[in-house]
């Protein structure tokens, strides 16, 4: 059985960091892209990032660039992400997620899909 | 980057009817859509994906359609688990971008 299992939300004060978890299992991690998607309360859901199997490529939404960092540890079948400089917008439950990869072109890249998802952890970020 | 929308945004329906829900790209995305439904307090649970292909285990009460920019979410028979919020999402690019979501409620 598939699972993904995120720890390491919690309070933090604006400008401060947090480093969030997400510990896989029942499946093959290394053969998988995932990624990082966002709620805010009463809100509706954001990508954040994603990174490839091997973790040579990362990519992640605008707002994000530069502060956030994912990374994954094979070894470990875990997925990460390092959030510095935090603001109250972040304040958010983070979902990690399994990207089943579909097909891949020359043009357009690789495209995949998200077909499990953890069951969040919430980060809030206030002073 | 793309931009997605859906409409409506608040949908009211009955047990029995059918609903539909419409997804729009702001540029081509191909086939590359997938659709969503989250309760209340829970993860998001994938229905369809490549705009037409239900997820294994999803209700066959769940079909989608279209490509390019337009594509559409019908339930056929609307059941009480049905209540949710809808997501689509594109993924044709590595900037993935979800909808706004659609309520389902209680009519």
């Amino acid at each position: 059985e598939v699972q993904l299992v995120e720890s390491g939300g919690g309070l933090v004060q604006p400008g401060g960091s947090l480093r969030l978890s997400c510990a896989a299992s029942g499946f093959t991690f290394s053969s998988y892209w995932m990624s990082w998607v966002r709620q805010a309360p009463g809100k509706g859901l954001e990508w954040v990032a994603n990174i490839k199997q091997d973790g040579s490529e990362k990519y992640y939404v605008d707002s994000v660039e530069g502060r956030f960092t994912i990374s994954r540890d094979n070894a470990k079948n875990s997925l990460y992400l390092q959030m510095n400089s935090l603001r109250a917008e972040d304040t958010a439950v983070y979902y990690c997620a399994r990207g089943y990869l579909e097909d891949y072109d020359f043009w357009s890249g690789y495209h995949f899909y998200f077909d499990y998802w953890g069951q969040g952890t919430l980060v809030t970020v206030s002073s | 980057d793309i931009q997605m929308t859906q409409s409506p945004s608040t949908l009211s329906a009955s047990v029995g009817d059918r609903v539909t829900i419409t997804c729009r790209a702001s540029q081509s995305i191909s086939s590359w859509l997938a659709w969503y439904q989250q309760k209340p307090g829970k993860a998001p649970k994938l229905l369809i994906y490549t705009a037409s292909y239900l997820e294994s285990g999803v209700p066959s009460r769940f079909s989608g359609s279209g490509s390019g920019t337009e594509f559409t979410l019908t339930i056929s028979s609307l059941q009480p688990d049905d209540f949710a919020t809808y997501y689509c999402q594109q993924y044709h690019s590595y900037f993935f971008t979800f909808g706004p979501g659609t309520k389902v409620d209680i009519k």
